[in-house]
């Protein structure tokens, strides 16, 4: 199988507060990471691509210095929300890219973070 | 820049009713085209795939053919069940789904007894 795990699942935080999320592939590698965020009732929209070893990439419009990525091994990647405020606040989703062919990506399951 | 359009939801089906979800894209180049599935409370997971014209990727009853005259990529099941249930989201990407993936709205499914 292909499993990706994300820690936590659900997070609360106060306002101005940083929270940190991780990402990680159980039982494969993955070079590359992705990161989205997902709106109630909306698609995910990526939010940057994380790179083991090297900078993450970022789409245009995200902060990356709010969002903070980092990627210190072949199977796991850190997304770090800084300084949070309430629109902030939404569902968080990761994927690892396998590193052979078909480079096929594995989802985890979000995490889900309420800035109060 | 590429872009995925899908029927917008809720669908409310009952059991043994066919399953029609559209999903048209807008892409430069020869994108590879996704269906992912996602439970209550689950991550996304691949439904079905297709990577070139006239492709038909198929799994678990679901049906989904490449069609690049019309740059379609409708979703389709003959009979749905209560455990189909989800939301169902179509998605292109331009390298075999290792590259970014472009995303629909996603489409709610909810399958009645």
């Amino acid at each position: 199988g292909a499993v990706v795990s994300q820690h936590p699942s659900r997070v609360i935080c106060k306002s101005g507060t940083s929270v940190k999320i991780e990402c990680r592939s159980l039982d494969f590698q993955a070079t590359t990471m992705f990161w989205y965020r997902q709106f109630p009732k909306q698609s995910l929209m990526l939010m940057a691509t994380s790179n083991e070893g090297s900078k993450a990439t970022y789409e245009q419009g995200v902060e990356k210095d709010k969002f903070l990525i980092n990627h210190a091994s072949l199977t796991l990647s850190t997304l770090t929300v800084t300084s949070a405020h309430p629109e902030d606040s939404s569902f968080y989703i990761c994927s690892a890219r396998k590193d052979r062919v078909p480079y096929e990506q594995y989802f985890g399951p979000g995490t889900r973070l309420t800035v109060t | 820049g590429d872009s995925v359009t899908q029927m917008e939801g809720p669908v409310t089906l009952s059991e043994e009713a066919f399953l029609t979800i559209n999903c048209t894209y807008t892409a430069t180049g020869y994108p590879s085209l996704f269906w992912y599935v996602q439970y209550p409370g689950e991550g996304l997971q691949l439904l079905l795939k297709a990577t070139k014209a006239d492709d038909k990727g198929s799994n678990k009853g679901f049906e989904a053919t490449y069609r690049k005259e019309t740059t379609s990529f409708h979703l389709e099941k003959g009979s749905v069940q209560v455990s189909d249930s989800a939301v169902y989201f179509c998605a292109l990407s331009d390298r075999g789904g290792g590259n970014k993936l472009t995303f629909g709205t996603g489409t709610q499914l909810k399958v009645e007894l």
